[in-house]
C-alpha cells in the first residue's frame, strides 16, 4: 500500500481534459515539493512536473500541476491518444527521516 | 545527461546484486542519486540516495542493512548492491538524478531477476 493515494484509473475522450488526484497527509505533502512522472510501458519514467507545478524545458503547457494542503493535483488538458500512460506523483516524507514516496500509479486512457 | 546501467542480471535465493549506474553529460560530483525499483506491474519504490561526495547515504527503512549505495568519482558511476535477495526482489532497477526535490533524469533500468 503506498503512502500517497492516487485513482488507479482515470479516462476520457481526445481533447478532453484529465485530473490526477495524489492524496498524502501533512508530513508529506503538506510540507514538501511535489513531483509528477509519466511512464510507458516497457520506459523509464519521465519527470513531467516538479516543485509542484514547474514544468521541465520540453514538457508541454498541457501538463500542469498543483499543489494544496495535503494533496496534488495533476492536469493534462487537450488529451492526445499519446498520453496513454501510467502517472506517479512523489515527494518526500519527514516522518520517515525524508524518505522518497510514490504514489501507486494511475493509468490514463484516451477514450 | 545520460545514466547508462548496467545489463540485466539473474541471481539466486539469499545471493547479492550490485547493479552500476555510468552518468554522462553533467557534473557528476554536484548531483544526489537516487535508486528507485519496479516490481513486475506495481509501482515505483523509492530505495534510498547517495550524496554529491559519496560520504552520506540514505537507505528505505525497509532495505537498510540490506543495501548498499556508493559512487565513484573517477568513474561517474553510481552503484547498488542488494543483498540476501528473495524473489520478492524481481524487479526493474532504477537509478535518478535529483534535481529541484524531483528525478530529473533516469537511467534506463536494471533487470534483476531472482529465482532458484
Amino acid at each position: 500500500q503506498s503512502v500517497l493515494t492516487q485513482p488507479p484509473s482515470v479516462s476520457a475522450a481526445p481533447g478532453q481534459k484529465v485530473t490526477i488526484s495524489c492524496s498524502g497527509r501533512s508530513s508529506n505533502i503538506g510540507n514538501n515539493y511535489v513531483s509528477w512522472y509519466q511512464q510507458f510501458p516497457g520506459s523509464a519514467p519521465k519527470l513531467l512536473i516538479f516543485e509542484n507545478s514547474k514544468r521541465p524545458s520540453g514538457i508541454p503547457d498541457r501538463f500542469s500541476g498543483s499543489r494544496s494542503g495535503a494533496s496534488a493535483t495533476l492536469d493534462i488538458s487537450d488529451l492526445q491518444t499519446g498520453d496513454e500512460a501510467s502517472y506517479y506523483c512523489a515527494t518526500w516524507d519527514n516522518r520517515l527521516s525524508a524518505a522518497g514516496v510514490f504514489g501507486g500509479g494511475t493509468t490514463v486512457t484516451v477514450l | 545527461v545520460q545514466l547508462v546501467q548496467s545489463g540485466a542480471e539473474l541471481r539466486k535465493p539469499g545471493t547479492s546484486v550490485k547493479v552500476s549506474c555510468q552518468a554522462s553529460g553533467f557534473k557528476f560530483t554536484d548531483y544526489l542519486i537516487h535508486w528507485v525499483r519496479q516490481a513486475p506491474g506495481q509501482g515505483l519504490e523509492w530505495m534510498g540516495y547517495v550524496n554529491s561526495n559519496g560520504r552520506t547515504t540514505k537507505a528505505a527503512e525497509k532495505f537498510q542493512g540490506r543495501v548498499t549505495l556508493t559512487r565513484d568519482t573517477s568513474s561517474t558511476t553510481a552503484f547498488m548492491e542488494l543483498s540476501r535477495l528473495t524473489s520478492n526482489d524481481t524487479a526493474i532497477y532504477y537509478c535518478a538524478r535529483e534535481f529541484g526535490d524531483a528525478f530529473d533524469f533516469w537511467g534506463q533500468g536494471s533487470l534483476v531477476s531472482v529465482s532458484s
